[in-house]
């Protein structure tokens, strides 16, 4: 079946203006997580989703940071005001179940660039 | 912030020879895995053992796990050409299952 699909592949934004980045997990997964990957800091988990619980928000670096789900299903992730150190690649998971002992499944990333 | 720490941080070998890396980690952990990522790509799970485990293997790959010391190695056995890539380890911390990631050890196997 299908892997995890997410959009833009590539971004490219000024500073100071929003982003939305879209993640379409598995069907059927109920865990959903972003992490971002730049070459300063390495793969940063951001936050994590499971079926109707609050999501666990505590990776998101700024409260220009948020991420909704709807639907269980697709998340988006955006970023107001967006900031130079903001570029990075944002890769999307998904799991069947909750917890470490399930294997995620990445995305290919979006790949952001603030100029 | 970071929890495991991967040496070395980068590996050139031959093909046919072996790649060993290691993973140290801090807190303790439900599990450990691994992941590999292609240049430009999405990571793919290579392979999960768990915290009561000590070693698992899965086709040319063998992972060790000892708890007391903090540490995991990845052993890729007569590696390809099509092995080059990063490889990453990641722990569970049995905090809802987010993954927290080494930095990784970049694998160059020469054909």
């Amino acid at each position: 079946g299908a892997g995890v699909s997410q959009s833009p592949s590539n971004k490219v934004t000024e500073k100071g203006k929003d982003v939305e980045l879209r993640c379409d997990p598995i069907s059927g997964h109920t865990a959903l997580y972003w992490y971002r990957q730049s070459l300063g800091q390495g793969l940063e988990f951001l936050i994590y989703f499971q079926g109707n619980s609050a999501p666990d928000k505590s990776g998101l670096p700024s409260d220009r940071f948020s991420a909704e789900r709807t639907g269980g299903s697709v998340s988006t992730l955006t970023i107001q005001r967006t900031q130079q150190e903001d570029s990075a690649v944002y890769l999307c998971a998904s799991s069947p179940g909750q917890g470490g002992y399930y294997e995620q499944y990445f995305g290919p990333g979006t790949r952001l660039t603030v100029t | 912030s970071q929890q495991g720490e991967e040496d070395p941080q980068a590996l050139s070998i031959q093909e046919g020879e072996n790649a060993t890396m290691n993973c140290s980690y801090k807190t303790s952990i439900n599990n450990l895995q691994w992941y590999r990522q292609n240049s430009g790509r999405g990571l793919v799970h290579l392979i999960l053992i768990r915290s009561n485990e000590r070693e698992k293997h899965s086709g040319r790959l063998r992972v060790t796990l000892d708890t007391s010391k903090k540490s995991s190695s990845l052993l890729i056995t007569a590696s390809r050409a099509a092995d080059t890539a990063s490889y990453f380890c990641a722990t569970d911390n049995n905090q809802g299952g987010k993954l927290i990631f080494g930095q990784g050890t970049e694998l160059s196997v020469k054909p």
